[in-house]
């Protein structure tokens, strides 16, 4: 059965600093991996979309990889803002469905 | 503007009613989707349709019915047989489904609170 973790659970760094984000899964048969945000009280928006035969995604300051042989994405954000602060989320598609991990809250403070 | 759209925002239910939540997309999307978000859970998937009548259960389809009678609305039941429907729903479509291409867009979300 397909498990999605991410770590950390929270993160709150200064306004300014890169930053990583981790999800790993444990069946590597995936189609794909999605990056999703979502603030308090909304839906989701997704961010980024990695096929499963490619190694990473780059939107703006987001960027983030797939290793599917060690069942590994990272998401990498640049130069975090206030305005950066939500929880993320990361899902891989099983079949016609997305898996999803809980997610990391981040906090960006100015 | 193209998008899914969900109502109502807001969603009270007293105990022992059904009740139905709407989620209309306007993407021409084949593929609707139904998840259920708890607090400090993942979403988990409820029901899915891959194509006008037809649909299938996800995860925890128990308490819930849906239809898919046109291709831009596949409206979520919750029955009173769901035990603990407190929860914040999203619906998502996609173009297709399965794939590597396969990317999901959500709508705003509906909270249900029982009452």
């Amino acid at each position: 059965k397909q498990e999605v973790t991410q770590i950390p659970a929270a993160l709150s760094v200064p306004e300014g600093e890169n930053l990583v984000l981790n999800c790993s899964f444990t069946d590597s048969a995936i189609y794909n991996l999605q990056w999703f945000r979502q603030d308090p009280g909304k839906g989701l928006t997704s961010l980024l979309l990695i096929q499963s035969s490619q190694r990473e995604q780059t939107s703006g300051r987001l960027n983030a990889s797939l290793d599917k042989s060690s069942g590994r994405s990272t998401l990498y954000i640049a130069a975090s803002q206030p305005g950066d602060s939500a929880t993320y989320l990361c899902a891989v598609a099983r079949g016609t469905a997305l898996i999803f991990g809980k997610g990391t809250t981040l906090s960006v403070s100015s | 503007d193209g998008g899914i759209t969900q109502s109502p925002k807001y969603l009270f239910r007293k105990e022992g009613q059904n009740v139905t939540l709407s989620c209309e997309q306007n993407l021409n999307h084949d593929a609707m989707y139904w998840y259920r978000q708890d607090p400090g859970q993942g979403l988990r998937l409820i029901y899915y349709s891959q194509i006008v009548n037809d649909f299938q259960k996800g995860d925890i389809a128990e308490g819930y019915s849906v239809s898919r009678e046109k291709k831009e609305s596949f409206p979520l039941t919750v029955t009173s047989a769901q035990k603990n429907p407190t929860a914040f729903y999203l619906c998502a479509s996609s173009s297709r489904s399965g794939g590597e291409n396969n990317e999901q867009f959500f709508g705003p979300g509906t909270r249900l609170t029982v009452l």
